[in-house]
């Protein structure tokens, strides 16, 4: 109950396209959801987060999509350029139970490829 | 602010050595994370500090995996003895009350 599952593993896309990766949980008293962004040799950088009262977050060329009820939510990055070439990994917390504290279930990420 | 600092960047040492990784969070939060990432698990999440007291260990491995956090700005994980299939990139992060986990820039470990 506690995983998060992204899919695609990876993707491959043209500049200007818009890569779009999904994430599914199933713990319903998850109540943020981020998403981090990573550079080979680096570590995970937060590139925007959601909470559930909202369906959609812009920020940028990056936008979040969030589904309630299907317990979904996705990533799209409009315009896509070759340097948004990364790996991306949804996460989910409990903001809830304070025992919980910041704990992030991360998906198993997603691999994208931007040609030039 | 520098962020997270981690060192060592790189190790290399031999099967049976003791490994020590140590980490400084982000002045002022007060949650701090040790992840552990390789291609075939991902990033697993090994222990996390609220307040310098250990919340949940659940992640670590085996009893060869330690961590400690002696103060708010400094925090260490250390393998004793290590073996070749802990080698992999270890993660530190940060965060206050706002979530947002801001991590370091790895140590990649490789344990001959």
């Amino acid at each position: 109950q506690q995983q998060v599952k992204q899919s695609p593993q990876s993707l491959i896309v043209q500049k200007g396209g818009i890569p779009i990766i999904n994430c599914a949980y199933e713990n319903t008293a998850f109540d943020y959801f981020p998403w981090y962004q990573q550079f080979p040799g680096k570590g995970p950088a937060l590139l925007i987060a959601i909470r559930p009262d909202v369906s959609e977050k812009k920020e940028g060329r990056f936008t979040i999509s969030f589904n309630k009820s299907a317990k979904q939510f996705s990533l799209h990055i409009m315009d896509s350029q070759p340097g948004d070439s990364a790996t991306y990994f949804c996460a989910a917390s409990i903001g809830k139970i304070k025992a919980a504290g910041n704990k992030l279930t991360f998906g198993g990420g997603t691999r994208v490829l931007v040609k030039p | 602010d520098a962020g997270v600092i981690q060192s060592p960047r790189h190790e290399v040492t031999e099967m049976g050595q003791e490994v020590t990784l140590r980490c400084k969070p982000i002045s002022g939060h007060d949650y701090l994370f040790w992840y552990r990432q390789t291609m075939m698990r991902g990033l697993e999440l090994l222990i996390y500090f609220n307040n310098n007291v250990p919340i949940d260990d659940s992640g670590m491995p085996e009893d060869r995996f330690s961590a400690k956090m002696p103060n708010a700005s400094f925090s260490t994980l250390k393998i004793q003895p290590s073996e070749p299939r802990d080698s992999a990139v270890y993660f530190c992060a940060s965060s206050s009350d706002s979530k947002a986990q801001f991590f370091g820039p790895g140590t990649r470990l490789t344990v001959l």
